[in-house]
């Protein structure tokens, strides 16, 4: 199995705030590499796919870099709509994985 | 639009098959894609369960393997999914979805997505 680990698994920001969060893969997967927000109650949405596009209708704040087995997801602006758990998720493998979740709380 | 919905019993007793079916509208899975189920245990991350292609092949992980079936009714746009001898470990919100890819060779990731529904096993 390919794991995936994020890091931080939380963290606290203000509106306004850069944030970064990282993924990293257990071995190489290429750019085969996706991110998700999840607020409470609801499903994941996609938010970046291949590790640096851009979903369609997904704000400009939002951007993904990596390939490898390391990968970013950058908030350039955070947002009061942002605050959520984001996840990362493999597809190089059939076996599909998420990481663990990085949850964005406010400051 | 594509929508999907997923549908079943709420509470499944331990040792029973848990059923769910995930109604599309919107898209004719017919048409092509992967289509696949995803769950997430309360306060959990999310975990894939399975996944399979309009045309017939399907995948799962292989920690449920054994147990698990994906089978689909395109007479009625639909996929289900079938869990069997479930345990209290198999309580989670159970999330539909398409899987897509670009091109021919790009990675697959979930477009669109059910609102999930929980399934509880309880005696």
């Amino acid at each position: 199995d390919i794991q995936m680990t994020q890091s931080p698994s939380s963290l606290s920001a203000s509106v306004g705030d850069r944030v970064t969060i990282t993924c990293r893969a257990s071995q190489s997967i290429s750019n085969y590499l996706n991110w998700y927000q999840q607020k409470p109650g609801k499903a994941p949405k996609l938010l970046i796919f291949a590790a640096s596009s851009l979903q369609s209708g997904v704000p400009s704040r939002f951007s993904g870099s990596g390939s490898g087995t390391d990968f970013t997801l950058t908030i350039s602006s955070l947002q009061p709509e942002d605050f959520a758990t984001y996840y990362c998720q493999q597809s190089y493998s059939t076996l599909l994985t998420f990481g663990g979740g990085t949850k964005v709380e406010i400051k | 639009q594509v929508q999907l919905q997923e549908s079943g019993p709420g509470l499944v007793k331990p040792s029973e098959t848990l059923s769910l079916n995930c109604a599309v509208s919107g898209y004719s899975i017919s048409s092509g894609y992967y289509w696949g189920w995803i769950r997430q245990p309360p306060g959990k991350g999310l975990e894939w369960i399975g996944s399979f292609y309009h045309s017939g092949n399907t995948y799962y992980n292989p920690s449920l393997k054994s147990r698990v079936t994906i089978s689909v009714d395109t007479s009625k746009n639909q996929f289900s999914l079938k869990l069997t001898s479930v345990t209290a470990a198999d309580t989670a919100v159970y999330y539909c979805a398409r899987q897509v890819r670009t091109g021919s060779y790009g990675p697959y990731f979930f477009d669109y997505w059910g609102h999930g529904t929980l399934v509880t096993v309880s005696s």
